[in-house]
């Protein structure tokens, strides 16, 4: 079946230094790349997303590139603070029906 | 507005037990899930219902069943409960399962079963 491979699980990084989390996925004809941020007890919630159309999307301290060819896409957070610290998610989707969610990453920023 | 509302926050239950957990949207999507989330393996769906009057499985589906009651609300309820199925339940919604957009969560039941 469908797959999304998500790297690392735990990443541990000093607050102000920059976390990258890569995945990939299987499936060719996913067309939207959405981050979710799971704070502890909490819900996902969307952080950053980014359509087949575009390779890059930036949003202040976040941006997302996507490699389509290679099926790769990561997030990148720069200049981390101690309220990063969370659950990253990341998925591929065709539509709200085939959504394939990673297994997520446990960012830890220290301060 | 208070988005997408799920009931019970926490449940115990023996294996074998039965319930039923509610979940409510206020935001007019025409498309409700439920998944599941356990420790390394992420969000995985259960059931969908794309529209008022539909439901199809997902991944994982075995041991659950689901009732969308109308466009607001979506249900999901183990029959018979076992240890396998303690997890935290997520429902979410989206304006059309058929188009690629944001989930919107509700904010999770954590089930157990003894």
């Amino acid at each position: 079946g469908e797959n999304v491979e998500q790297h690392p699980s735990t990443l541990s990084v000093q607050e102000g230094d920059s976390a990258v989390i890569k995945c990939t996925y299987s499936d060719s004809a996913s067309n939207y790349f959405p981050w979710y941020k799971q704070e502890l007890g909490k819900r996902p919630q969307l952080i950053i997303d980014i359509r087949s159309n575009v390779g890059e999307k930036k949003d202040q301290r976040i941006a997302v590139t996507l490699n389509k060819t290679a099926k790769h896409f990561s997030l990148h957070i720069t200049e981390t603070q101690p309220e990063d610290s969370a659950v990253y998610f990341c998925a591929a989707s065709t539509g709200g029906f085939k959504t394939i969610f990673g297994a997520g990453t446990r960012l830890f920023v220290k301060a | 507005n208070a988005g997408v509302t799920q009931t019970p926050k926490f449940q115990v239950l023996k294996t074998g037990q039965s319930m039923t957990l509610q979940c409510a949207q206020d935001m007019n999507h025409n498309s409700m899930y439920w998944y599941r989330q356990d420790p390394g393996m992420g969000l995985r769906l259960i059931y969908y219902s794309a529209s008022e009057g539909t439901t199809d499985k997902g991944e994982v589906p075995n041991g659950y069943n689901v009732s969308r009651l109308n466009k607001r609300e979506f249900s999901l309820r183990l029959e018979s409960a076992a240890p396998s199925q303690t997890s935290v339940y997520f429902c979410a919604s989206d304006r059309s399962g058929s188009l690629s957009g944001e989930l919107f969560f509700g904010e999770g039941s954590r089930l157990t079963v003894l």
